[in-house]
């Protein structure tokens, strides 16, 4: 089974802190994504990345950066935390278009970041 | 560009009763469609997918779509409802873009199960 981990299931941070969302994935997949979770809004899509050292913006970048150094491995970072990025942060993880599957997404359990 | 809307944000239904979720796409290409479920604090599991070929389609925990193409919609169906099945669901599509792929989720439906 594909397995994505997320390092926190809990984060609570001050505003202005710097702050590493981690996600690992364990099947070799070329495609991570990271998502913000809301209430009323469904998943909006923060960045996305295709392969090692390759990022790409989602629909909500804005705050936002990431680091993708290993394959298994994609970072999100909140350089200066606010209020309103309290949020569910999920991250993804899909194998990669030329195994010809259909994109469907394996996702980790979820960080549920507090920003007071 | 796609879309996905998902009808009722909130849907109620009695234990042993039909569940029906309804959600809607746009896409100026073949897409692929996706059902999701969420447990309460926890991450989305995929529930079933339409790729290409037969379309309906079957997933886990008994729960089954219909793609229909001239009506735009990929409705979710169970025909008895379990306690167990009380979640936020989650209709997504799916396009080929270049370099790969991305979904777009609808808002959710959470369903409520009463005894």
């Amino acid at each position: 089974d594909v397995k994505v981990t997320q390092s926190s299931r809990y984060l609570v941070k001050r505003t202005g802190e710097k702050v590493f969302l981690e996600c690992v994935q364990d099947m070799d997949h070329e495609n991570m994504f990271w998502y913000r979770q809301d209430p009323g809004l469904g998943l909006r899509l923060i960045y996305f990345s295709y392969d090692v050292k390759m990022k790409e913006k989602g629909d909500i970048p804005e705050g936002y950066s990431v680091s993708r150094e290993k394959k298994e491995r994609f970072s999100l970072i909140l350089e200066s935390a606010s209020t309103n990025q309290t949020s569910m942060y999920l991250c993804a993880s899909s194998p990669p278009l030329r195994t010809g599957g259909a994109y469907e997404q394996y996702f980790g359990p979820g960080t549920r970041l507090t920003v007071t | 560009a796609q879309s996905v809307t998902q009808l009722g944000s909130h849907v109620s239904v009695s234990e042993g009763a039909l569940v029906l979720l309804r959600c809607n796409y746009s896409s100026s290409v073949p897409p692929y469609l996706f059902w999701y479920v969420q447990y309460p604090n926890q991450g989305l599991q995929l529930l079933l997918k339409y790729t290409t070929g037969a379309t309906l389609v079957k997933g886990i925990n008994g729960f089954e779509a219909e793609f229909k193409k001239s009506e735009t919609s990929f409705h979710l169906t169970k025909p008895s409802a379990h306690m167990s099945d009380a979640a936020e669901y989650f209709c997504a599509v799916s396009v080929r873009e270049t370099s790969g792929s991305r979904l777009t989720f609808g808002e959710g439906t959470q369903l409520t199960v009463n005894p």
